[in-house]
């Protein structure tokens, strides 16, 4: 069975320091993984997802995410944070074959950005 | 078009006490899923329909809790004789047929408190 692990649980940093979220995943076959993302006060929406090909993904706000086989890690990284990326980031994977319908999302990851 | 949304977005009730909520997907979407989200977790896969079918259900689903979605459009969630382990954000999401149908689009949640 598939399953995530976010290693952290709450992640204090300065603005305009760099930062890193870190997720592993257990899974014996390919994946699709994903990081969401949830503002306060907002419902999820998906950040950044890799399906196939590069392995590093990017998102619109400068967020990236490189897909580790062989530590099967998907640990999202920013050189840069701003107050606003305040929120909680979920960790997620999904199994191809099945077109990637039932996903399994981590605990989340607390992301504070302090002024 | 304006999303997922999710009705009501907050309910209170007392224990024993049968409780509905209704998720409407985002009009072309043919995939649409249930999670429960408890305090300091992430959202747990609960159930899935595509179309008007019912293709799977989790085991944190007892025999209290039915899933419908009889028209293919939108769908409800209904909770008999409700617990105070039930309380927990409900969530829909939604996710399109053909490019891009792995990546589900969130409804902001129904807050269910049981008292």
């Amino acid at each position: 069975a598939q399953s995530v692990t976010q290693l952290d649980s709450q992640v204090p940093v300065f603005e305009e320091a760099p930062v890193e979220l870190r997720c592993n995943y257990s899974s014996s076959v390919s994946v699709y993984l994903f990081w969401y993302v949830q503002y306060p006060n907002q419902g999820l929406q998906l950040l950044l997802k890799y399906l196939s090909g590069s392995t590093l993904v990017e998102s619109i706000n400068g967020f990236e995410a490189e897909f580790n086989k062989s530590q099967t890690s998907f640990h999202l990284r920013k050189p840069s944070v701003h107050i606003s990326d305040t929120a909680e980031y979920f960790c997620a994977v999904s199994d191809p074959r099945t077109g990637g319908f039932k996903t399994i999302f981590g605990a989340g990851t607390r992301l504070f950005v302090k002024a | 078009d304006t999303g997922v949304s999710q009705d009501p977005r907050h309910k209170i009730t007392k224990r024993g006490q049968n409780v509905t909520f209704r998720c409407d997907p985002i009009s072309e979407h043919n995939r649409l899923y249930w999670y429960r989200q408890t305090l300091g977790q992430g959202p747990e896969f609960l159930t899935y329909f595509q179309n008007e079918a019912q293709l799977e259900k989790s085991r944190l689903l007892s025999d209290r809790f039915s899933a419908e979605r009889p028209k293919g459009s939108f769908s409800t969630l209904e909770i008999q004789r409700t617990e105070q382990g039930d309380s927990a954000m409900y969530l829909c999401a939604s996710s399109g047929p053909g490019q891009g149908e792995e990546t589900q689009y969130f409804g902001p949640g129904t807050r269910l408190l049981v008292l």
